[in-house]
């Protein structure tokens, strides 16, 4: 049962535009949302979250929106640069469950 | 650098045996969390450990099981392997359990093939 959903297994953009990924989800259980880089031979690194009661979170570059009644969520990263080039996962959590997308590979071109 | 790491990196093994894989979770971090993360696909909850008692679990059979112990560490053991059990399996340790808000911390990863 995929629960949470990224539609775009990858993304291309050009250095300095927008990247935007983005993540749905079935289970309005989900009440805690983050978003995880990973690169290759390398585990899972936190990049940013968001609780259900807020809409947005940002942390630099990184802007997390969550839209509680689309049950979806993105993640914007402005300006994008070469070193985002990462595979992004999200991440829903409900009390002793944590559900990942299947990833996005985002490519940053110079 | 999370501060989390496993052992082994890679490990192969037959169908049929048992497997344990091993995690040090940071210090102070309460809970563990494994996953199964198969080639092209999002890590896959296994179950969650705190203080020590299972926590919640995915869908994973009963031969899927762990142990955390009081100084941080912990184990996902794999009875009577399967050629689908061939995965990344990954260890998050975080100072609450999931759906509290905690953060998870990941290990790198033990890569683990099935012949």
């Amino acid at each position: 049962d995929q629960q949470v959903k990224q539609n775009s297994p990858s993304l291309s953009v050009q250095e300095g535009r927008i990247s935007i990924l983005n993540c749905d989800y079935t289970n309005s259980m989900f009440d805690y949302f983050l978003w995880y880089k990973k690169y290759p031979a390398e585990g899972p690194t936190f990049l940013i979250s968001i609780s259900s009661i807020k809409d947005k979170n940002e942390d630099g570059r990184f802007t997390v929106f969550l839209n509680k009644s689309a049950k979806h969520l993105s993640l914007h990263i402005v300006p994008s640069q070469p070193g985002d080039s990462a595979v992004y996962f999200c991440a829903a959590s409900a009390p002793n469950d944590m559900r990942f997308g299947a990833g996005t590979r985002l490519t940053v071109k110079p | 650098e999370t501060g989390v790491t496993q052992s082994p990196t890679h490990l192969i093994k037959t169908r049929g045996q048992q497997v344990t894989l091993r995690c040090s979770s940071q210090s102070g971090h309460n809970t563990v969390s494994w996953y199964q993360q198969a080639l092209g696909q999002g890590p896959q909850f296994i179950f969650q450990y705190y203080r020590e008692e299972e926590n919640g679990r995915g869908n994973f059979p009963p031969r899927f099981s762990g142990l955390q112990f009081p100084n941080y560490s912990s184990e996902l053991n794999v009875n009577a392997l399967e050629l689908d059990d061939s995965a990344l399996y990954l260890c998050a340790s975080s100072n609450r359990p999931s759906g509290r808000g905690g953060t998870q911390y990941f290990g790198p990863g033990t890569r683990l093939l099935v012949l």
